[in-house]
């Protein structure tokens, strides 16, 4: 059974604070993807990746970094979290050139910031 | 600007009704089309997906969706509503470019089911 793991499920840190999101898949998937999730917004993309130590920006990359060492595993930084910052942060891989392009999704982290 | 809209952003039904949630998407070429569920607390799950061929695609849990190229539309529909079917529902939109696919998503659609 195919997993995008992420490391925590709740998550409350302080402004200021540097904060790490991991994620972690087990299909041996090229692609992989962070997304903010906000009620009212949907899915927006922050970053992806589409291989080892490749990354692209995604349509809200301000604020954030991304770390990607080795191919299961995509990491989120937060350099100084803000308030604005408080969200659902959902991790996905997909397979590159598969023709399905379908995107397994991790349980998602809520983060909040205070 | 490609775009996709999903204009409800709360449905409500009985149990036991029939459901269609409307998609609709503002692109240059005919994209790849997705409906995804999120049912509370869990990650996105892939219900049915459109690449070309025929309109009418079937997904799990009952769910088929219809596209259609005139209207730039891809609803998804349900002849009978149940109450587990409660979640979150997205219609991901976008291109394939160089092997990989980044859709862009939709707002949502919440689905509440009345007993």
């Amino acid at each position: 059974d195919v997993k995008v793991t992420q490391s925590s499920r709740y998550l409350v840190k302080r402004t200021g604070e540097k904060v790490f999101l991991e994620c972690v898949q087990d299909m041996d998937h090229e692609n992989m993807f962070w997304y903010r999730q906000d009620p009212g917004l949907g899915l927006r993309l922050i970053y992806f990746s589409y291989d080892v130590k490749m990354k692209e920006k995604g349509d809200i990359p301000e604020g954030y970094s991304v770390s990607r060492e080795k191919k299961e595993r995509f990491s989120l930084i937060l350099e100084s979290a803000s308030t604005n910052q408080t969200s659902m942060y959902l991790c996905a891989s997909s397979q590159q050139g598969s023709r399905s392009y379908e995107q397994y999704f991790g349980p998602g982290t809520r983060l909040t910031v205070t | 600007a490609q775009s996709v809209t999903q204009p409800d952003i709360h449905i409500t039904v009985s149990e036991g009704a029939s459901l269609e949630l409307r998609c609709n998407y503002s692109y240059g070429a005919t994209p790849y089309l997705f409906w995804y569920v999120q049912s509370p607390g869990q990650g996105l799950q892939l219900l049915l997906k459109y690449f070309s061929g025929d309109t009418l695609v079937q997904g799990i849990k009952g769910f088929e969706a219809e596209f259609k190229r005139s209207q730039s539309s891809f609803n998804l529909r349900k002849p009978s509503v149940h109450w587990s079917d409660a979640a979150e529902y997205f219609c991901a939109v976008g291109l394939v470019s160089g092997g990989s696919y980044i859709p862009t998503f939709g707002r949502g659609t919440s689905l509440i089911v009345h007993p």
